[in-house]
């Protein structure tokens, strides 16, 4: 079965500060897809990368950046001197490529970021 | 481009009415996703559709919900009766065709459900 666990439910962090929400999924398949999504207050769910289980390079956008580490089945998401508007909910996100399995996005439980002014 | 519409954007029903929810997909997209969205349980996908064949329901949640999809550009979830434990945010999402799991799913902005 696929499971994904984000373990931090609440992260309060001071503005400017680094912050990196943890992400550890569980998955029999050899090929599945690893996404991060935002969910600000208005409840939208955002987009914010997707990585393959044969890509683990590691990614930087401008203050984000993700490690990618298929050992630990790890897939950590950091923000860099961190913003207001970067106070959100956060879903790690993982995909099979099976048939009938496959597609169907298994969500963590979400790790609730505020960072205050 | 629009993304993916869903209405209504806020739904309050009482126990025992009927709920119609509508989501219409990116123009393109093959793949629709319903999902609900709650406290306790966080976001679990109901159903999906791959060119409007239901794929998997196996997250519909008891025989009160259905799904269906008439054409591309059109998707219903019903519930009918709707209790209490049924209020939640449900998303709509697409995804263009594609290597099966590798794209991103486009989610609408979701309806909120409260059934009193």
């Amino acid at each position: 079965a696929q499971k994904v666990t984000q373990a931090q439910t609440e992260i309060s962090v001071v503005e400017k500060e680094d912050v990196t929400l943890d992400c550890v999924y569980e998955t029999r398949d050899t090929t599945y897809y690893l996404f991060w999504y935002k969910q600000p207050p208005s409840g939208e769910l955002v987009f914010l990368i997707r990585r393959n289980s044969f890509d683990e390079q590691n990614e930087i956008s401008g203050r984000y950046s993700w490690n990618f580490q298929k050992s630990t089945s790890s897939f950590n998401f950091t923000i860099t001197a961190s913003q207001v508007v970067d106070s959100a909910v956060y879903f790690c996100a993982l995909t099979g490529t099976f048939y009938n399995q496959g597609g169907k996005l298994i969500f963590g439980q979400g790790t609730e970021l505020s960072v205050k002014p | 481009d629009a993304g993916v519409i869903q209405s209504p954007r806020h739904e309050v029903t009482e126990m025992g009415q009927e709920v119609t929810l509508r989501c219409k997909p990116i123009s393109g997209h093959d793949y629709l996703f319903w999902y609900r969205q709650t406290m306790m349980r966080g976001l679990e996908l109901l159903i999906y559709f791959n060119n409007n064949v239901p794929i998997d329901d196996s997250g519909m949640p008891e025989d009160r919900f259905s799904a269906k999809m008439p054409n591309a550009s059109f998707s219903t979830l019903k519930i009918q009766p709707s209790e209490p434990r049924d209020s939640a945010v449900y998303f709509c999402a697409s995804t263009p065709p594609g290597t099966l799991g590798a794209n991103e799913q486009f989610f609408g902005p979701g309806t909120r459900l409260t059934v009193l």
